[in-house]
């Protein structure tokens, strides 16, 4: 079966300073994993998506996540944390031959300070 | 710019009422997925269609819920009669459904108050 996890529910950082939101994943096939991320009272939106073609992947706002196969991990990062970065994220991997259905992480809920 | 849309965005009612909610999912687009998220359970998936055929449902209760694609741009989600337990926020997203690879868009969510 496969999974996620998510390794923190809370992260704070300070304005401009890295971001490091951690996830591991369980899976017996090379899977497709995504980052999703939701802003307060709205939807979910993708980030980025690994689908195996590199292994580092760049996604939108200056977001990237390294899959790493021997770690079982897809950390997702940012170098310089912005206000607006403050929301929910969750990782997400979605089963081969599943019709794209996707299994979420219990998310992280990130917070900035200024 | 290809949206998911929901109505109503937001419903309070009282328990025993029934609810419905829409979903149009983008144009061309033929996987459907509900998503129910709660403070305590977080994201959880419902049910979800392909090409309007319901693929799984099992995570819905089957007593009260109902979920059906009467055509390619319309998925409702029904509940009758409501309960205050089903107060959360309701998602729903679309996809190509060709492979794995391929992400789901999400709709704006309907938040259901059962009072």
């Amino acid at each position: 079966a496969q999974s996620v996890t998510q390794l923190d529910s809370h992260v704070s950082v300070s304005e401009g300073t890295p971001v490091l939101l951690r996830c591991n994943y369980s899976s017996s096939y090379s899977p497709s994993l995504f980052w999703y991320v939701q802003h307060p009272n709205k939807g979910l939106q993708l980030l980025l998506k690994y689908t195996s073609a590199a292994t580092l992947v760049k996604g939108i706002n200056g977001f990237e996540a390294e899959f790493k196969k021997s770690e079982t991990s897809f950390h997702l990062t940012k170098p310089s944390a912005h206000m607006s970065d403050a929301a929910e994220y969750f990782c997400v991997v979605s089963p081969s031959g599943g019709y794209n259905k996707l299994i979420f992480g219990a998310g992280t809920r990130l917070a900035v300070h200024p | 710019d290809a949206r998911v849309t929901q109505t109503p965005r937001h419903k309070v009612t009282e328990m025993g009422q029934e609810v419905t909610m829409r979903c149009q999912p983008i144009l061309g687009h033929n996987t459907v997925f509900w998503y129910r998220q709660t403070m305590m359970q977080g994201l959880e998936l419902l049910a979800y269609f392909r090409n309007r055929a319901p693929l799984d449902d099992s995570g819905m209760p089957k007593d009260r819920f109902s979920a059906e694609m009467p055509d390619a741009t319309l998925a409702t989600l029904k509940i009758q009669p409501s309960e205050p337990r089903d107060s959360a926020v309701y998602f729903c997203a679309s996809g190509t459904g060709q492979s794995s690879y391929n992400e789901q868009f999400f709709g704006p969510g309907t938040r259901l108050t059962v009072l």
